[in-house]
């Protein structure tokens, strides 16, 4: 069965420092996602991604948050400089045009720790 | 935007015990979805379930979607199902893209 997945699975980072998750959908999906979850906290929708451009964001998602898809198959979120509070489970998610339920793959997501 | 109530917030149970979890929705949804968040933190999706009844194991989920609500049943819980279940709600933003929305989840403990 096909599935999402994400690398690194876990990261540690200064404060300051950029990072770059990535993740690779489901082939045939056109539509991407990134959420967060702080730990103990819900999880969040951040941005969704399609046509080579953001379709939503949140307000989560400021200036020190980008998304890219650099090739046909990774779909990566990078943080410029990074907060003690960007530390967060970080879940990469993609559906498929076609799926009329458009139902959102989830990926096991990346550990991000800043210290 | 929608809004998604889970409950109980909390829940503990004894090993083979049975228990229903809720998810209230507020908006007309075209899809839901619940996962099972592991003590590792990774999100395992169990049903998508717009409507209708599906089973899989000891777990089995209902939507009512006229009435906005989704159930979760846990049948003879196992400690293995111990961890958070969320309910996630899909419905279509203004730009007409797909958004989802996940209610704060349900925490168990299955105790043996």
């Amino acid at each position: 069965e096909p599935e999402v997945t994400q690398t690194p699975s876990h990261q540690v980072t200064q404060m300051g420092q950029e990072v770059i998750l990535r993740c690779v959908p489901i082939s045939n999906h056109l539509y991407f996602y990134w959420y967060r979850q702080i730990l103990g906290q819900k999880v969040e929708f951040l941005v969704s991604f399609y046509n080579n451009e953001i379709s939503e964001k949140s307000e989560i998602f400021d200036d020190q948050f980008s998304v890219e898809r650099p090739d046909g198959s990774n779909f990566t979120l990078k943080i410029r400089s990074t907060k003690l509070e960007d530390s967060a489970m970080y879940f990469c998610a993609s559906s498929d045009l076609m799926d009329p339920q458009e139902t959102q793959y989830f990926g096991p997501g990346t550990r991000l720790l800043v210290l | 935007g929608i809004q998604v109530e889970q409950s109980p917030p909390d829940l503990i149970l004894q090993e083979g015990a049975n228990s229903t979890l809720r998810c209230n929705f507020s908006d007309s949804v075209n899809n839901l979805q619940w996962f099972h968040q592991n003590p590792w933190g990774q999100l395992i999706n169990l049903f998508y379930i717009p409507s209708g009844t599906k089973q899989n194991g000891r777990l089995s989920a209902t939507t009512v979607a006229t009435e906005r609500y989704s159930l979760l049943y846990i049948s003879s819980s196992q400690t293995t199902v111990s961890g958070v279940f969320f309910c996630a709600v899909g419905g279509m933003n203004s730009g007409g893209y797909q958004k989802v929305t996940f209610g704060i989840g349900t925490k168990l403990q299955v105790i043996p």
